[in-house]
């Protein structure tokens, strides 16, 4: 079967870096997505990796290694607007999205 | 400015009524989806159409149908077979890459359906 795992929740403290992990096991690949979605609003376009290494956007990167099956999000500077959960998403090879449940990052002050 | 709504945002019905969430985009985006959110679940995708008059099944079809009429409307019916309605809907657009696939999906800002 197609499974993406994340971590359930995590807890950061604001000005500080957290890296999201993102598993995945999927019948083909066609690209990983990182959305974030604040609570009960729509998920938001965070970035997307289909080659393996890192890809920086300002405060965000993402990482992925297409032989693991692995990718991560990275959060630097965290502000208290970045609280929300993330969620990982695969493409898979019919181009359908596999989602993962995502994380909910907490961040404190 | 571009976009894709959804209405109401809050919907209320009575079990076995049917209902019918609307979902418009002015993106001319050709593919166009509807998910299911649950606590501590992934989307789910119900239907999903890339091209007028077409439309696929997803993972959750069951107790669920649409229609496109029009490149830019997708609407979802609930319908009283569906066993557990309450949940929040999300409506997605995207283009058609040129690799035969689908390209970054755009979400609406979601419509939470509750039954009582």
């Amino acid at each position: 079967g197609q499974n993406i795992d994340q971590p359930t929740e995590m807890t950061a403290t604001e000005g500080a870096i957290v890296q999201i992990n993102c598993t995945y096991q999927t019948s083909g690949f066609n690209g990983l997505f990182w959305y974030q979605q604040h609570a009960g609003e729509a998920p938001t376009f965070l970035s997307y990796n289909v080659l393996d290494g890192l890809e920086e956007k300002g405060r965000f990167s993402s990482f992925l290694s297409r032989s693991k099956g692995y990718s991560y999000l990275l959060l630097k500077e965290l502000q208290m607007k970045d609280s929300a959960s993330y969620l990982c998403a695969v493409a898979d090879s019919n181009y359908q999205l596999i989602w993962g449940a995502g994380t909910k990052l907490i961040i404190k002050p | 400015d571009g976009g894709i709504t959804q209405s109401p945002k809050y919907l209320f019905r009575k079990e076995g009524q049917n209902v019918t969430l609307s979902c418009e985009q002015n993106l001319n985006h050709d593919a166009m989806y509807w998910y299911r959110q649950d606590p501590g679940q992934g989307l789910r995708l119900i239907y999903y159409s890339q091209i007028v008059n077409d439309f696929q099944k997803g993972d959750i079809a069951e107790g669920y149908s649409v229609s496109r009429e029009k490149k830019e409307s997708f609407p979802l019916t609930v319908t009283s077979a569906q066993k557990n309605p309450t949940a929040f809907y999300l409506c997605a657009s995207s283009i058609l890459s040129d690799r035969g696939g689908t390209d970054t999906q755009y979400f609406g800002p979601g419509t939470r359906l509750t039954v009582l």
